[in-house]
This record gives structure tokens, sequence and C-alpha cells, in this order.
């Protein structure tokens, strides 16, 4: 059964700096990595997807990188705002199967 | 296009009671997605259409839990005698190919 565990739970950070969130996944059999944000009391919103041949994807200000053999990925944010205060979570594509399976996620507080 | 709508936004309802939430994909996309979430955890997967058909369901979703697609369109997910385990968000996502788009999620609060 595949697991992912989201590396720490929460985490405060003053703005401007640069900051790493970590997912590992216990099956490395998967077809792709997703992570996502979600906002208090609101739904998730895409951030970058990295298909399982792919080692990393960016976008502005993220990089996601994708080590499947090591079962990790990691989410980097350079020069953090205050607005990218949320939970950021890690999800897994499983081979055969159309379900994500999400891990509890990173609460991150960027102070100004 | 506006995104994956939900309605309700938020339902609180007795113990008991039968409840029905509707969520409406992005138009052009066959595959719809029911997760269920949690105070402080990432969401479950309930179920999942392609098209009007349903081709993978959860052992989350008991037999009080049913899902319909008609016309692959629209989506409705029913509880039926609801218990207070059951409040939660629902969330609703649909997709084309990669990527998922996710709602806004109905929150239900079961007292």
């Amino acid at each position: 059964k595949q697991e992912v565990t989201q590396i720490p739970a929460a985490l405060s950070v003053p703005e401007g700096e640069n900051l790493v969130l970590n997912c590992s996944f216990t099956d490395s059999a998967i077809y792709n990595l997703q992570w996502f944000r979600q906002d208090p009391g609101k739904g998730l919103t895409s951030l970058l997807l990295i298909q399982s041949s792919q080692r990393e994807q960016t976008s502005g200000r993220l990089n996601a990188s994708l080590d499947k053999s090591s079962g990790r990925s990691t989410l980097y944010i350079a020069a953090s705002q205050p607005g990218d205060s949320a939970t950021y979570l890690c999800a897994v594509n499983q081979g055969g199967s159309e379900k994500l399976v999400f891990g509890k996620g990173t609460k991150l507080t960027v102070n100004p | 296009d506006t995104g994956v709508s939900q309605n309700p936004r938020h339902k609180i309802t007795k113990r008991g009671q039968n409840v029905t939430f509707r969520c409406d994909p992005i138009s052009e996309h066959n595959r719809l997605y029911w997760y269920r979430q949690t105070l402080g955890q990432g969401p479950e997967f309930l179920t999942y259409f392609q098209n009007e058909a349903q081709l993978e369901k959860s052992r989350l979703l008991s037999d009080r839990f049913s899902a319909e697609r008609p016309k692959g369109s629209f989506s409705t997910l029913e509880i039926q005698r609801t218990e207070q385990g059951d409040s939660a968000m629902y969330l609703c996502a649909s997709s084309r190919s990669l990527g998922y788009t996710f709602g806004s999620g109905t929150r239900l609060t079961v007292v």
C-alpha cells in the first residue's frame, strides 16, 4: 500500500528566505507526482506535475524535483513571500490506478 | 470556463438525514473524481468516473455512499443516513489527461 509522508508538518520562515519542503513515498512504481497548494477552507490548486520519466519541473519561483528510485521529491520555493503562506500537499499517482495518494501536507507560514 | 464548481459550499445536517452534493466539472474534462478530506489530513480518494462510467471506487465508499455522473457531465455524491464521522470536506476534481483541477469543496457538518 502506497504511503506518502511530508516533512516538516509545519514551517515558519521570514519573508525572503529560500525553503525546501520534503515528500517521500514508499512504492516507487508511480506514474507521476504532483504538488498542490491549499489555502484554509479552500480547494486545491495544482502547482507542479512531474511525470515518472522526469527529474524536475519549474514554475516561476517554484522548483520540484523527483528521485523515483529513492522515493523522494522536494519542492523548493525561492524568495518566499507572505502570500506563499498555505498548506502544501504532495500526491502520487500509482500506475494502474486513477487515484492520487496524498501526504498530510506541510503548513507554511511566511512572516513579513 | 470558470473551473470546477461545487454546490453547496456548506451543509449542516442532522445525524440520520440524507445529503446530496453536486459537482460541475470543466466542460471538456471527461474524468471526474471525488475525494474526502478531514481536518489535518490529506484528501482521500473516494471514486472516479470516465465519462458516465464509474470505473474505480475506494473501500472508503461504504454502502451509504453513492455517486452518479449521468450523461458524463455533472456528478452527484449522496450520503444516506449520515453519521458524525461523515463530517468532512468533500472535494471534486476533473481532468482531461494529466493534472487535476479541484473545486472549492463542500464542507459537511453532521450534528
